[in-house]
């Protein structure tokens, strides 16, 4: 059973330029949660998609954005790349009726020079 | 303050040696607790959830105070195995409120 699928895992744009990251959720997953985590700092909440729509939103500009798709597995695109926004990216996976059960996917390292 | 502190670490202790995390949290009505492991470049993973009457999972039990706003794990006869960061989590009220606030996290070295 195949668990959280993130692609790609590493990445290195310029600045200015736009950034796609894709999440699988595991099997039987409906909910999927996006992170942002920067060298040596806890994740930090970007937004969360639930029935193709962002059900909540954290504190991120709206440079980035996200889209789920039917068949539950979610895009990341972040435009005019900062510096800043060079971090781990975690896709996390849940069932709706069990949103704290998060599976984790091992990351998007993007690197912006 | 920030909404979830943790010691800053990081913590260098031998096998064998027992070691304990802290963490504050900000929002009084905070209501679901958690310890997250994350190892070197990889995703976190849950440890273990935390509850009010306290828990224990092996060589690891977690404890809630909400009259102090502080979450706290105790590792027992530390393994090489443990070395890795471990992370507080909280998730804030709120309607709808779907997100995991995660501390900074607190490195643990297990040393031989």
């Amino acid at each position: 059973d195949a668990g959280v699928t993130q692609s790609p895992t590493h990445l290195i744009k310029t600045r200015g330029q736009q950034v796609t990251l894709r999440c699988s959720p595991k099997s039987g997953h409906d909910t999927v949660s996006w992170y942002q985590q920067a060298l040596g700092q806890g994740p930090q909440f970007i937004f969360q998609y639930y029935e193709e729509e962002e059900r909540q939103r954290g504190n991120f500009p709206d440079r980035f954005s996200g889209h789920q798709f039917p068949n539950y597995s979610s895009e990341l695109n972040v435009n005019a790349l900062w510096l800043g926004d060079s971090a781990l990216y975690l896709c996390a996976s849940s069932h709706k009726t069990a949103h704290y059960g998060y599976t984790f996917g091992s990351g998007t390292r993007l690197t912006v020079v | 303050r920030k909404e979830v502190e943790q010691d800053p670490g990081p913590f260098n202790v031998p096998e064998g040696a027992t070691v304990a995390f802290n963490c504050t949290y900000s929002n009084s009505a905070s209501q679901s607790f958690f310890w997250y492991r994350q190892d070197c470049r990889k995703e976190p993973k849950l440890l273990m959830s935390v509850y009010s009457s306290g828990n224990e999972d092996g060589r690891f039990t977690a404890q809630l105070n909400r009259a102090s706003q502080y979450i706290s794990l105790l590792i027992r006869d530390s393994k090489l195995s443990d070395s890795a960061t471990y992370l507080c989590v909280v998730n804030p009220p709120g309607a709808g409120s779907y997100q995991l606030t995660f501390g900074k996290g607190t490195k643990l070295s297990v040393i031989p």
